[in-house]
């Protein structure tokens, strides 16, 4: 049973481009969210995913939007680069009722570490 | 609002020595608690969760007990291994608990 996947791993970008994630959650999950780890901080909640639909969004500027797809795969889109986006980012996926429920778990992916130069 | 407040780290640590990570948190209610760990190179994963107030989770030998009294939920282990070396996040639910809060995470290393 695959779990949660990401990509890319790793990947570097310059100063005002555009950078798109992608997560697959894990098998019999349709609840995505997104998560921001800076380095030395704990993940922040960017949104979350459901029924192809934005849910709930964290305190993220609009650069940062994302797309969940009808297999429940998602994709996190970062427009206009800054310095201060370089982190760790991390998709969780959960089982909706728990996801919505707050007393589940999150699974995690191993994350995409991006660097903005 | 909502917060998570952990114990600055790094924590270091000798094998077999007894652990305490502390954890405090900022709630209206009784929110469900929980213990994420994340090894190096990987995301993070649950290591226990406690749903109600006096509720105890375990695992892997680790455990923290949900104190409404003192809003606290510290994580302990008797004896920790050099595999335990990881970086620890207490998290809460937030709102609806469509998403979480986590604290800043304690790293700890474990020498032999």
């Amino acid at each position: 049973d695959a779990g949660v996947t990401q990509s890319p791993t790793h990947l570097i970008k310059t100063r005002g481009q555009q950078v798109t994630l992608r997560c697959s959650p894990k098998s019999g999950h349709d609840t995505v969210s997104w998560y921001q780890q800076a380095l030395g901080q704990g993940p922040q909640f960017i949104f979350q995913y459901y029924e192809e639909e934005e849910r709930q969004r964290g305190n993220f500027p609009d650069r940062f939007s994302g797309h969940q797809f009808p297999n429940y795969s998602s994709e996190l889109n970062v427009n206009a680069l800054l310095l201060g986006d370089s982190a760790l980012y991390l998709c969780a996926s959960s089982p909706t009722r728990q996801g919505r429920s707050g007393t589940g778990e999150l699974f995690f992916g191993e994350g995409s570490r991006l660097t903005v130069l | 609002g909502d917060s998570v407040t952990q114990m600055e780290g790094p924590v270091t640590l000798s094998e077999e020595a007894f652990l305490t990570i502390n954890c405090t948190y900022t709630a209206t209610g009784y929110p469900s608690l929980f213990w994420y760990v994340q090894y190096p190179g990987e995301g993070l994963q649950l290591l226990l969760k406690a749903t109600k107030a006096d509720d105890k989770g375990s695992n892997k030998g680790f455990e923290a007990t949900y104190r409404k009294e003192t809003t606290s939920f510290h994580l302990e282990k008797g004896s920790v291994q050099v595999s335990d070396s990881a970086v620890y996040f207490c998290a809460r639910p937030e709102g609806q608990g469509f998403s979480f809060i986590f604290g800043k995470g304690t790293r700890l290393l474990v020498k032999p």
